[in-house]
């Protein structure tokens, strides 16, 4: 299974920027780039996916190597409420009765500066 | 509006005791998932459902079972509680296809004394 490298940790100040990268060196032409973040007390929820091209919605960017190989998540002004645990993850288009479609790694956990 | 529910925010149960954790989605999703979320371990996948009546183990599917009677429902049982099953458990659901997103419940902090 293609697998993904975050650091494990990374701190950003208030209403600055924010690239968070990831490292999915063994990813298959199948695979889509989603990322989620877990807020304190709280499930994990959706911030955006993409499968080449770079992609844009209200929460953020999403920034694709051409290779493919990695990815960045960018905040483009953070707040404190977006200090979260930020998780990228792969999922194919094949095989999409696999328990594999969302498997978690140890995330980045995103601290905001005031 | 809320989308995937999880039965009990918090629940305090006895060693020993079978425990069932209910989750229900109003999505129509065939995919439903079980994760427990410890410090430092991240979320691990204990079981998947594909389908109604359909199941996958995850990562660590020991001491758990699970049951998919109706779509929208995806049940979590613990035949026999341990301490060691103190944790958070999650539940999500998901469409089909790998470019869906998926929907995560709040959460049920499970403490087994």
């Amino acid at each position: 299974d293609a697998k993904t490298t975050q650091p494990n940790s990374m701190e950003s100040n208030e209403e600055e920027p924010v690239h968070l990268p990831c490292n999915h060196s063994t990813i298959s032409g199948t695979d889509y780039i989603h990322w989620y973040r877990q807020l304190p007390s709280q499930g994990p929820e959706y911030v955006i996916h993409g499968l080449t091209s770079n992609v844009n919605n209200r929460m953020a960017s999403l920034a694709i190597a051409e290779d493919r190989k990695s990815s960045t998540l960018i905040l483009h002004r953070a707040t404190l409420r977006d200090a979260a645990v930020y998780y990228c993850i792969l999922t194919s288009k094949i095989s999409s009765g696999s328990a594999r479609q969302l498997t978690f790694g140890s995330g980045t956990q995103l601290t905001v500066l005031p | 509006d809320v989308k995937v529910t999880q039965s009990s925010r918090y629940l305090v149960k006895r060693t020993g005791e079978k425990v069932f954790l209910e989750c229900v989605q109003d999505m129509d999703h065939e995919n439903m998932f079980w994760y427990r979320q410890d410090p430092g371990l991240g979320l691990r996948l204990i079981y998947f459902s594909y389908d109604v009546k359909m199941k996958e183990k995850g990562d660590i599917p020991e001491g758990y079972s699970v049951s998919r009677e109706k779509k929208e429902r995806f049940s979590l049982i613990l035949e026999s509680a341990s301490t060691n099953q103190t944790s958070m458990y999650l539940c999500a659901s998901r469409q089909r296809g790998g470019n869906t997103e998926a929907f995560f419940g709040q959460g049920t902090r499970l403490t087994v004394v």
